[in-house]
């Protein structure tokens, strides 16, 4: 079963307006991180937020939030106020066993934004 | 603002090749990653690295890899001998815990020919 599942192979907003991108993950571990990254078309990949297990609140930085809903193990990515340059590939990833357990993290296959003017 | 950074950006190599791809760490981190992209693919773990030893690696990361910590800045992976499907995007990630996250370098293209 695949751990990180990211539906919307691809979405279109328009600038000024908010976008919701879906990430759903499969773990059987109390204790887990969840991340959101952005991938450029020029390639790198830069860290947005993150939101674990026990957070008792959803985690916002600036204009990204994350809308963590424990119980149907989703941890979709609010992006408010598109902009041109949110134009990016996203991956949400998961990192397991937080306490004690391991540290990589297993990536989505990720959603291809595009912000329209 | 202090960054990951990767050398070379592109790497062309020969089959049966040894590669070595090159990161700098952020100063103050401890916890350092190897990551892959094979294009049009989500990025895969290969290796973590702590306390100068191989903390995890993935099914991937077998004998023909090797990281090495061989100063007090750079990171390394070394594959020994390159195959076709080794090519792809090679990510350096660095963190201050395990906990915490991961920053990313910008990546090393590899393309085996």
């Amino acid at each position: 079963a695949q751990k990180i599942t990211q539906t919307q192979p691809g979405m279109f907003v328009q600038e000024k307006e908010a976008v919701t991108l879906d990430c759903t993950y499969d773990t059987s571990d109390p204790s887990y991180g969840l991340f959101w990254y952005k991938q450029p078309s020029s390639g790198e990949m830069i860290f947005l937020i993150y939101q674990g297990s026990y957070d008792q609140q959803n985690a916002t930085e600036g204009r990204y939030s994350l809308n963590f809903q424990k119980a149907r193990k989703s941890a979709n990515l609010v992006i408010s106020a598109s902009q041109l340059g949110d134009s990016a590939m996203y991956f949400c990833a998961m990192r397991e066993g937080v306490r004690g357990g391991s540290e990589k993290l297993v990536f989505g296959k990720g959603t291809k934004l595009t912000v329209n003017p | 603002e202090p960054e990951v950074t990767q050398t070379p950006s592109h790497q062309v190599t020969q089959m049966g090749q040894e590669v070595i791809l090159r990161c700098v760490p952020i100063s103050n981190h401890l916890y350092f990653y190897w990551y892959r992209q094979i294009l049009g693919q989500k990025v895969e773990f290969l290796v973590s690295f702590y306390n100068n030893e191989i903390s995890e690696k993935s099914e991937i990361f077998d004998d023909q890899f090797s990281v090495e910590r061989p100063d007090g800045s750079n990171f390394t992976l070394k594959i020994r001998s390159t195959k076709l499907e080794d090519s792809a995007m090679y990510f350096c990630a660095s963190g201050t815990s395990r906990n915490n996250e991961q920053f990313f370098g910008p990546g090393t293209r590899l393309t085996v020919l």
